[in-house]
């Protein structure tokens, strides 16, 4: 079974610094990966996706995440942090043949102004 | 907003009782999921529906039960309530129901057991 971990529950960061969230995945093979953000009070909302190809994938709010085979990882970038940014987020991954998907413990950002 | 909509928004009960949870997927998405929230068990996949039948199941205890109507809104149940039930439960709904589609997720039903 496929397995998501977020190694960093809590991130702190001033506003306009970059930023980066770390998603390590296990899955024997090239999982389907999303990024998703949860603001207080609501659901989640999708950030992007990487199913195959380009390997640097571009979604909304400015954001970006890598996928890195051999590191199994998935991080999520963005260059300068504004503070509507300050939210849970959570990767999560997807494999063939299972509809659902597994999420990550999250990781909650706070931006300082 | 994601187009899903989940009531109540709030709910608060006892223990030993029974809830029923409502979710209206976005317009001309097939596939219903129901996800439960928890600060210590973080987001756990309970159960999945596709067009009406049951896809996928996860975590899901045998005192709750969902199904998915023809009009492709969904129910889920919770029976014989405990304390450590309350949580928060999204529904999301997705176009095809593989992995591949994203999810959008309803504001969730916050549930309290007292």
């Amino acid at each position: 079974a496929q397995s998501v971990t977020q190694p960093d529950i809590h991130i702190t960061v001033s506003e306009g610094a970059s930023l980066e969230l770390r998603c390590n995945y296990s899955y024997g093979a090239t999982p389907y990966l999303f990024w998703y953000v949860q603001s207080p009070g609501q659901g989640l909302q999708l950030l992007l996706k990487y199913f195959s190809g380009d390997t640097l994938v571009q979604g909304i709010k400015g954001f970006e995440a890598e996928f890195k085979r051999s590191q199994s990882s998935f991080n999520l970038r963005k260059p300068s942090v504004h503070w509507s940014d300050a939210a849970e987020y959570f990767c999560a991954v997807g494999a063939p043949g299972l509809g659902q998907l597994t999420f990550g413990s999250g990781t909650q950002l706070t931006v300082l102004p | 907003d994601s187009g899903v909509t989940q009531t109540p928004k709030h709910l608060i009960t006892a223990t030993g009782q029974r809830v029923t949870l409502r979710c209206s997927p976005r317009s001309g998405d097939l596939s219903v999921y129901w996800y439960q929230q928890s600060l210590d068990q973080g987001l756990q996949f309970l159960i999945q529906y596709y067009n009406g039948e049951e896809r996928a199941k996860g975590n899901i205890l045998e005192r709750f039960s969902a199904q998915q109507f023809p009009d492709l809104h969904s129910e889920l149940n919770l029976s014989s309530l405990e304390l450590g039930d309350s949580a928060l439960y999204f529904c999301a709904s997705s176009v095809a129901g593989h992995p591949n589609s994203p999810l959008h997720f309803g504001n969730g039903t916050r549930l309290t057991v007292t």
